[in-house]
């Protein structure tokens, strides 16, 4: 079976901090991708990647950065923390770009 | 971009009732999935069905890529299929899903 961790379940910060989730995936697929899920907004993609070293922008990057150094590792950075990025983020991979995704359990991130 | 759009938003039903929740979709797709999250907010993949009909034991999906829309079957429902079922398209953009709630 494909799995998907993330670093941490539940997360509370304080504004202004630098925050790191972890995702990993242990079945060598190509593609990965983080979300965002908020109540009433469903799930947003913020930023995805096709290869080690490669990333692209999703819907709703602003704020947030990436980092693919090896292919199982994809990490979500967020450079200083705001209040409005309180929300459940949630991690997946795929092998083909538009294949069958695979997420991870999410981490609930609360920022103060 | 493209517009998901998800019915009936809540749902409701007795154990051992069918179900059918529809997904609509505003321009042609090469990648539909539906997902089941859990209560405990994990999600995961039911189907991966672009086009076609596909049945895993008492769920089956149908899209109809030509008029743009793909219905999910929930037959003799059980508590634990309780949760919210969302459908997402291309890379992917999901729908705000709907909240299924089976009654005992």
């Amino acid at each position: 079976d494909v799995k998907v961790t993330q670093s941490s379940r539940y997360l509370v910060k304080r504004t202004g901090e630098k925050v790191f989730l972890e995702c990993v995936q242990d079945m060598d697929h190509e593609n990965m991708f983080w979300y965002r899920q908020d109540p009433g907004l469903g799930l947003r993609l913020i930023y995805f990647s096709y290869d080690v070293k490669m990333k692209e922008k999703g819907d709703i990057p602003e704020g947030y950065s990436v980092s693919r150094e090896k292919k199982e590792r994809f990490s979500l950075i967020l450079e200083s923390a705001s209040t409005n990025q309180t929300s459940m983020y949630l991690c997946a991979s795929s092998f083909n770009f538009r294949g069958e995704q695979f997420f991870g359990p999410g981490t609930r991130l609360t920022v103060l | 971009g493209i517009q998901v759009e998800q019915s009936p938003p809540d749902l409701i039903l007795q154990e051992g009732a069918n179900s059918t929740l529809r997904c609509n979709f505003s321009d042609s797709v090469n990648n539909l999935q539906w997902f089941h999250q859990n209560p405990w907010g994990q999600l995961i993949n039911l189907f991966y069905i672009p086009s076609g009909t596909k049945q895993n034991g008492r769920l089956s999906a149908t899209t109809v890529a030509t008029e743009r829309y793909s219905l999910l079957y929930i037959s003799s429902s059980q508590t634990t299929d309780s949760g919210v079922y969302f459908c997402a398209v291309e890379k992917l953009t999901f729908g705000t899903g709907t909240r299924l709630t089976i009654i005992p």
